[in-house]
Parts: C-alpha cells; structure tokens; sequence
C-alpha cells in the first residue's frame, strides 16, 4: 500500500515568490492534513481538509492556503513568499475513523526561500 | 499557546541507557496522546499511542506514562539503542486536530 507522497520534496525560491505543494494521501483516506516544520517550533497545525472542505485551520497568515480534490489529493499554496517561511511542510492523511484517528506523514517538503 | 510542552529539548544517552522525554498538556479535552519518531529526511512516524483511560502502555522497549490529574505524559525508551537516535514529538488530540510538541533530538552514543 502506497504511502503519503508528497511533491516536489525540494524547492528553492526567491522572496516574493509564489509556491504550490502536492500530496497525495494513503488510498482511502479522507483527511488531509499540512504541518509546517521549523527547527525550535516543532510541528505548526497550517489548516485540514475532509471532503474537499477546509475543517480546520490554524495560525497563519492568508498567504497560505489549499484546497482539496474530489479524489482527496491536496495542495497548498504560499503566496508572496517571505525568508521566515523556509520550513519542511509536512501532509498527513488520516481514515478520519472517529477514535481511531492516526495521522500518517509524508516525507515532506523542503522549501528554502532566498 | 503552546498546547502541548515537550522536554527536553536535546537528550544524549548512553547505549543501553533510559531515554525519558515528557510532555505537559493543557485542555482536559484531549482524549488521545501518540508519540511519533522522526529520523532525518523522513517524515514523523507513529510509534505508540495511549488513550487517558490507562496509566501506561508498553509496546516493547517503549512505554508510554500517563499522568491524567497532572495533565502529563511521558514517553520512556528502555535499553535505549544508537538506532533510536531520532526526534520525538509527543501529539494531543481532541478529535480531528492534532497539537504537536516541539520536538526531542534524541542521541545515543554507542
């Protein structure tokens, strides 16, 4: 069974910039969830979709948004972006079983703003 | 806020040592406390999970602590071994959202 993929798993770009990432969850999964991770912070909570619908959201500005497919891939997009926002982003799906909900990553990816 | 509060931060052991990290929540709402590994170039992965209905949970050389009065929960690494050298982020949650501690870096030397 394939994991969660994610893409691209490196990019480098320019301040101002714009960036769009993939994942692609575990077949059957629901939940798509996207983490942001910076050394000392840990895991940042950046929003949640089920059913294309964003369910959650967390603390962080509106230039980061996403969206979710009818077949439950998902993206998220950076918009004009700034040096602080070089971090791993991290999508985890989940079956979204309630009482059982175990969250399973991607490998991320590795955004470097110059 | 931080909802969850993970230390140490950095942690070195010697092989064959205890490796203990805790974790300290806020909301008495959380029903579901994982631990997850994370090695360098992988994203975290679950390695095991307690719900606040018990006291401790073992799977192997890990085992889980729970302290529900103290709204704390500690993860234990017994005969702790240089291929547990990892990040340990301990997790809260209440449902669907998951509140994650800032991370372990957990180092045992041979």
């Amino acid at each position: 069974k394939a994991g969660v993929t994610q893409t691209p798993r490196y990019l480098i770009k320019t301040r101002g910039q714009q960036v769009t990432l993939s994942c692609s969850p575990i077949s059957g999964h629901r939940s798509v969830s996207w983490y942001q991770q910076t050394p000392g912070q840990g895991l940042q909570f950046l929003f949640e979709y089920f059913s294309e619908t964003q369910r959650n959201k967390g603390n962080f500005p509106g230039r980061f948004s996403g969206r979710q497919f009818s077949n439950s891939r998902s993206e998220m997009n950076v918009s004009t972006l700034e040096l602080g926002d070089s971090a791993l982003y991290l999508c985890a799906s989940s079956l979204d079983v309630s009482g059982a909900n175990v969250l399973t990553f991607g490998a991320g990816s590795r955004l470097t703003v110059l | 806020q931080q909802q969850v509060k993970q230390s140490p931060q950095s942690l070195i052991v010697q092989k064959g040592g205890i490796s203990i990290i805790n974790c300290a929540y806020e909301n008495t709402a959380f029903d579901y406390f994982p631990w997850y590994q994370q090695f360098p170039g992988k994203g975290p992965a679950l390695l095991i999970a307690i719900r606040p209905d018990v006291s401790e949970k073992k799977e192997g050389r890990f085992t889980i602590s729970f302290n529900k009065s103290a709204k704390q929960f500690s993860l234990h690494i017994m005969d702790s071994q240089p291929g547990d050298s990892a990040t340990y982020f301990c997790a809260a949650s209440g449902g669907n959202q998951f509140y994650f501690g800032t991370g372990t870096s957990l180092t045992v030397i041979p």
